[in-house]
């Protein structure tokens, strides 16, 4: 069964400390693995997506790592921001079907704190 | 910032109503989604095009029905609304080729609640 799990569910760090989300999916084949944020409220909006040949891709402070053999990737967070607080959510894209079919994790809950 | 807006961001509705969640796009976008997202839970596609009078269901059963008479336009329907309905509603488009989904580009949501 495809599937995306997130860990941890939910994240508290201080305003300036680096953190790391991480994202396992048993999706296959593989098409690419993107990062959304979401603010509550809000629409997810992309941060990255990486495809099978890329194992690094940074936006600014977030760099995302993925590692396709053993099927994980992490969202690296550098020097938080409260802006920062929101649902990063893992998805992973197959192509093995008509549909290009995404498939969603349910999201790591970061919070930062002054 | 995306060129994708939903109209009504929040509405409460009483049960039996007929309502309609506009989304429309202005960057061309052959794809359109639309997928509910519960609290704490992960988005599940309801309906999705891949361009005018082309509308398919998604992977999530849902009694909603949508339309797409325009490029960049794609409304969702409720004929009755019931509590069950309440959710966070998500429309998305893409310029992905073929099978490609390409990067998704999301409305801010229409958050319903039927009592």
């Amino acid at each position: 069964k495809n599937q995306v799990e997130q860990s941890p569910q939910s994240l508290i760090i201080l305003e300036g400390k680096n953190c790391t989300l991480q994202c396992n999916y048993t999706v296959s084949p593989f098409s690419n693995l993107r990062w959304y944020k979401q603010d509550t409220g809000r629409g997810p909006v992309s941060l990255t997506i990486m495809t099978f040949s890329e194992n690094t891709k940074s936006n600014g402070r977030y760099t995302a790592t993925l590692d396709a053999d053993t099927k994980q990737s992490s969202l690296h967070i550098t020097a938080s921001q409260l802006s920062d607080s929101a649902s990063y959510i893992c998805v992973v894209s197959d192509r093995g079907s008509t549909l290009g079919r995404l498939y969603f994790g349910r999201g790591t809950q970061l919070t930062v704190w002054p | 910032e995306a060129d994708i807006y939903q109209t009504p961001r929040y509405l409460v509705i009483g049960t039996g109503k007929k309502i309609t969640l506009e989304c429309s796009q202005t960057m061309g976008h052959d794809k359109m989604y639309w997928y509910q997202q519960d609290p704490g839970m992960e988005l599940h596609l309801i309906h999705y095009s891949y361009g005018v009078n082309s509308t398919e269901k998604g992977d999530l059963s849902s009694e909603s029905t949508v339309s797409r008479i325009r490029t960049e336009h794609f409304p969702l329907t409720l004929e009755s609304a019931r509590p069950s309905h309440t959710s966070q509603y998500l429309c998305a488009s893409s310029a992905g080729q073929g099978k490609n989904t390409g990067e998704l580009f999301f409305g801010e949501g229409s958050r319903l609640t039927v009592l």
